[in-house]
C-alpha cells in the first residue's frame, strides 16, 4: 500500500526566507504527484501537478521537483510571505490496476510565516 | 472550470439524525467522484469513490450502511451520514474527475458537527 510521508511536519519562519517542504512515497508506480494548500477549515487549492514523465514544475514562487525512482519531491517557496501561511499537502496518484488514479496524501505541512 | 461545489458548507445536527451532503460538478462530467474525511490535523483519508451509475465502493473499515453514497447524474453524488453520532464529527470533502487519468477537482468541504 502507498504510504506518503511529509517532512517537516511543522515550519515557522519569517517573513523573506526561501523554503523546501519535502514529500516522500514508498511505491514508486505513480501516475502523477499534486501539492495542494489547505487553509484552516477550507477545502483544497491545487498548486502544482507533476505528471510521472517530469521532473519539475513552476508557478510563480513555487517550484515543485519530483524523483520517481528515489520516490520524492520537494515544494520550494521562494521569499516567503505572511499569506503564505496554511498546510501543504502532497499526494500522490496510483497508477496501476483498480486503484488507477486514486489519490495517496500525506499529513501535510503546517507552515506559518511571520511578519 | 473545473468547479466543484459542496452543500452544505457547513451543518449542526442531534446525535441519532440523518444529514446528506451533495457534491456537484458544474462545468464538466464527472464519471467517478470521490469522498474523503479529515479529523483535525489529519490529512485526507479516502472513504469511498462512486462511478455514475454503478454501487460505490467502500474504504475498509467506512460503513457502507451508514454512509450511503449515490452518485446518480454525472454532475452529482450525495454522501447521507446515517443515524450520526458524535463520533462522526468531521470535515468532509469531495473530488471529481472525469476519467482515471485526469485530474481530481475539489470541492470546499462540509463541516459536519454531531451534537
Amino acid at each position: 500500500k502507498q504510504e506518503v510521508t511529509q517532512i517537516p511536519a511543522a515550519l515557522s519562519v519569517p517573513e523573506g526566507e526561501n523554503l523546501v517542504l519535502n514529500c516522500s512515497f514508498t511505491d514508486s508506480a505513480i501516475y502523477n504527484l499534486q501539492w495542494f494548500r489547505q487553509d484552516p477549515g477550507k477545502g483544497l487549492t491545487s498548486l502544482l501537478l507533476i505528471q510521472s514523465s517530469q521532473r519539475e514544475q513552476t508557478s510563480g514562487r513555487l517550484n515543485a521537483s519530483l524523483d520517481k525512482s528515489s520516490g520524492r519531491s520537494t515544494l520550494y517557496i521562494a521569499a516567503s510571505q505572511p499569506g503564505d501561511s496554511a498546510t501543504y499537502l502532497c499526494a500522490v496518484a496510483a497508477d496501476r490496476g483498480s486503484t488507477l488514479g486514486r489519490l495517496y496524501f500525506g499529513r501535510g505541512t503546517q507552515l506559518t510565516v511571520w511578519p | 472550470g473545473a468547479v466543484v461545489s459542496q452543500h452544505p458548507s457547513r451543518v449542526i445536527c442531534k446525535s441519532g439524525t440523518s444529514v446528506k451532503i451533495e457534491c456537484r460538478s458544474l462545468d464538466f462530467q464527472a464519471t467517478t467522484m470521490f469522498w474523503y474525511r479529515q479529523f483535525p490535523k489529519q490529512s485526507l483519508m479516502l472513504m469511498a469513490t462512486s462511478n455514475e451509475g454503478s454501487k460505490a465502493t467502500y474504504e475498509q473499515g467506512v460503513e457502507k450502511d451508514k454512509f450511503l453514497i449515490n452518485h446518480a447524474s454525472l454532475t452529482l453524488s450525495t454522501l447521507t451520514v446515517t443515524s450520526a453520532h458524535p463520533e462522526d464529527s468531521s470535515f468532509y470533502i469531495c473530488s471529481a474527475r472525469v476519467s482515471s487519468y485526469n485530474e481530481q477537482f475539489f470541492g470546499p468541504g462540509t463541516r459536519l458537527t454531531v451534537l
